[in-house]
């Protein structure tokens, strides 16, 4: 499956942050979204063969890289509260949306 | 733009009964749709999914749901709810050109009683 790390982050208001996640085998392409707590997930952006091929509404301190075995990072710089949620990294296969979610990193900003 | 709309923010049923969760979604051309289910403080794990074919779609632990091009509608449905189907539920609507961006609604919370 999908693996993501780590679990439960504290950052404090203009710090950055990397979050991690390890693709399901054989998959290609890896999106990540940000879900607020109560929310449905909001998608930050799609690699595919390490390039961004697709961005939701987030600002550029939002920025990520795809690796060669499609393992992905996520990074977030200036943090603000509001980036206070639950990040989740999914992985498909090209042409197919059907993701395969990782169990996502709870990140707290205080 | 694609988009999703589900109308229940909360649904309680009693173990045993049947379940239906409504989900209606906006996109210009023929859509990928899905049914995931997430569990507090967990990622999302995929119910099912429709791409195009049969209009009643099978899925994983007995839950199936219904294409509906003249309604825009893919509901959940669930013939008898057990208690450990209590957990969140969204629909999410996907594209088939370009990049594969999944759009999800805000979900609908699902309480069972006994």
């Amino acid at each position: 499956g999908v693996t993501q790390s780590p679990t439960h982050l504290i950052k404090t208001r203009g710090q950055q942050v990397t979050l991690r996640c390890s693709s399901q085998s054989g998959h290609n392409t890896v999106s990540w979204y940000q879900q607020a707590l109560g929310q449905g997930p909001q998608f930050i952006f799609q690699y595919y063969r390490k390039e961004e091929n697709g961005r939701g509404n987030f600002p550029p301190r939002f920025s990520g890289l795809q690796f060669p075995n499609d393992s992905s990072e996520l990074n977030v710089n200036a943090l603000e509260l509001d980036d206070s949620a639950l990040y989740l990294c999914a992985s498909s296969l090209r042409g197919d949306p059907g993701y395969t979610f990782g169990s996502g990193t709870r990140l707290t900003v205080v | 733009a694609q988009s999703v709309t589900q109308p229940d923010i909360h649904i309680t049923v009693s173990e045993g009964a049947s379940l239906e969760l409504r989900c209606n979604y906006s996109y210009g051309a023929t859509p990928y749709l899905f049914w995931y289910v997430q569990s507090p403080g967990q990622g999302l794990q995929l119910l099912l999914k429709y791409f195009s074919g049969d209009t009643l779609v099978q899925g994983i632990k007995g839950f199936e749901a219904e294409f509906k091009r003249s309604q825009s509608s893919f509901n959940l449905r669930k013939p008898s709810v057990h208690w450990s189907d209590a957990a969140e539920y969204f629909c999410a609507v996907g594209n088939s050109g370009g990049y594969q961006k999944v759009t999800f609604g805000t979900g609908t919370k699902l309480q069972v009683i006994p």
